[in-house]
């Protein structure tokens, strides 16, 4: 079975730009997860969700959003990028499950703003 | 706001001993509780997990346990190998059905020869 996969994996992107990355899930997979990874804050809940809906979300500004389409891919946006946004973004597919939980990560993407 | 951190950023140890990685929460409504192992370039890899109704909890080299008394988990890798060489991470889970985990900043697990 084919693990989650993003796109693209590195990406180079300008001050003020705009940004769509985008994660496909572990087939059977509906639960979609995104992170932020940096040296400085570690790893950091972004936003989850399920069968097309926003289940939760992280402590990050509007300029972060999301979206997931009928297929349980996932991609997630970030406008008007500033130097800080600069990180590894990991999405987690998870099955939904009544008990414990696996969530499966991908390789991520690498976001450089200059 | 409540987070989850570990107590050491770097362990060592020779190949074939055991390691201990330890994590401290403070989150009392976290109900379960993962750990990951992320090597570099890799995004986090799934270990154990362990929910708050349990203590102890093992896999294939791996235990992990739970004391809620002191709101502390610990991983320990029997048999240390090269390739257990990463960093660690506890991540605890409060948010009930949805699926958002709260990450520790990772210790890195460097196996001697």
């Amino acid at each position: 079975k084919a693990g989650v996969t993003q796109t693209p994996r590195y990406l180079i992107k300008t001050r003020g730009q705009q940004v769509t990355l985008s994660c496909s899930p572990i087939s059977g997979h509906r639960s979609v997860s995104w992170y932020q990874q940096t040296p400085g804050q570690g790893l950091q809940f972004l936003f989850e969700y399920f069968s097309e809906t926003q289940r939760n979300k992280g402590n990050f500004p509007g300029r972060f959003s999301g979206r997931q389409f009928s297929n349980s891919r996932s991609e997630m946006n970030v406008s008007t990028l500033e130097l800080g946004d600069s990180a590894l973004y990991l999405c987690a597919s998870s099955l939904q499950t009544g008990g414990g939980y696996e969530q499966y990560f991908g390789p991520g993407t690498r976001l450089t703003v200059t | 706001g409540e987070s989850v951190g570990l107590h050491l950023p770097t362990l060592s140890v020779q190949e074939g001993d055991n390691s201990i990685i330890n994590c401290a929460y403070s989150n009392s409504a976290s109900d379960y509780f993962i750990w990951y192992k992320q090597e570099s370039g890799k995004g986090p890899q799934f270990i154990i997990d362990i929910r708050s109704n349990m203590d102890k909890r093992q896999g294939q080299r791996v235990t992990v346990l739970l004391n809620k008394t002191v709101k502390h988990l610990s991983l320990q890798i029997a048999a240390t190998q090269p390739g257990d060489s990463a960093v660690y991470f506890c991540a605890e889970d409060s948010s009930g059905s949805a699926r958002q985990l709260t990450f520790g900043s990772g210790t890195q697990l460097t196996v001697l020869p």
